[in-house]
């Protein structure tokens, strides 16, 4: 069974471009989230897609960040303009149903690397 | 108050020996607690998860998890130079992962 994919691997951009990144959840997971980490801190956590509704989106920084996930399979998460502080690793992670009570083992992605300069 | 805090280390350990990672937590809302292991350049991995008081052993692993304190640990036995890593405790809250920043260990050969 494919994990989680990412693309790209890394990206370099400038400062005010627009850079989407994405990713292909594990077959049949209904959950996917996006996480975040910038040098020197934790992995934070981002959004929450069910299918392909945004179940939490509380992480997300500010409204330069877009994220999708049309027909509730890939999702891709676009950053316009990007800024120098959006430099940092981004996971992608995705789980099966919830059960109530219960958690369900989100697997991570390897990550996309994104560079702002 | 961080939700989630860590020793960032680094923790050096001889090889054979018990490694003891530790974490504490902020928001007694949390409901089951993880380790991820995490290799330089790659993705976490979860290797352990408990959601009760007391002990879960798994090999050479065991979590502990104090609710009362608002602690969790994590003993790596007879450590070898493979699980030199970075060891990130994390809490799940709402369903949203809430992390540390990590304690990075290093096996000592």
């Amino acid at each position: 069974e494919a994990g989680v994919t990412q693309f790209p691997s890394h990206s370099v951009i400038e400062k005010g471009q627009t850079v989407t990144l994405r990713c292909d959840p594990i077959s049949g997971h209904d959950n996917l989230y996006w996480y975040r980490r910038v040098m020197g801190k934790e992995i934070k956590f981002l959004l929450h897609f069910v299918k392909e509704s945004k179940q939490d989106e509380s992480g997300m920084p500010n409204n330069r960040f877009l994220a999708e996930r049309t027909g509730g399979t890939y999702s891709t998460l676009k950053v316009q303009p990007a800024e120098l502080e959006d430099s940092g690793v981004y996971f992608c992670a995705s789980s099966k149903n919830l059960l109530a009570g219960r958690y369900n083992e989100q697997f991570f992605g390897p990550g996309t690397r994104l560079t702002v300069l | 108050q961080k939700e989630v805090e860590q020793n960032s280390g680094p923790l050096s350990v001889p090889e054979g020996a018990i490694a003891s990672l530790n974490c504490t937590y902020s928001d007694r809302g949390s409901q089951s607690f993880f380790w991820y292991r995490q290799y330089s350049g790659k993705s976490p991995e979860l290797i352990m998860f408990i959601y009760s008081n007391g002990d879960k052993e798994d090999g050479r692993f065991t979590a502990q998890l104090n609710k009362a304190s608002q602690y969790v640990s994590l003993l790596i036995r007879d450590s070898q130079p493979s699980d030199s890593a970075t060891y990130l405790c994390a809490v799940n809250l709402y369903d949203k992962i809430i992390f540390g920043k990590g304690t990075r260990l290093h096996i000592l050969p």
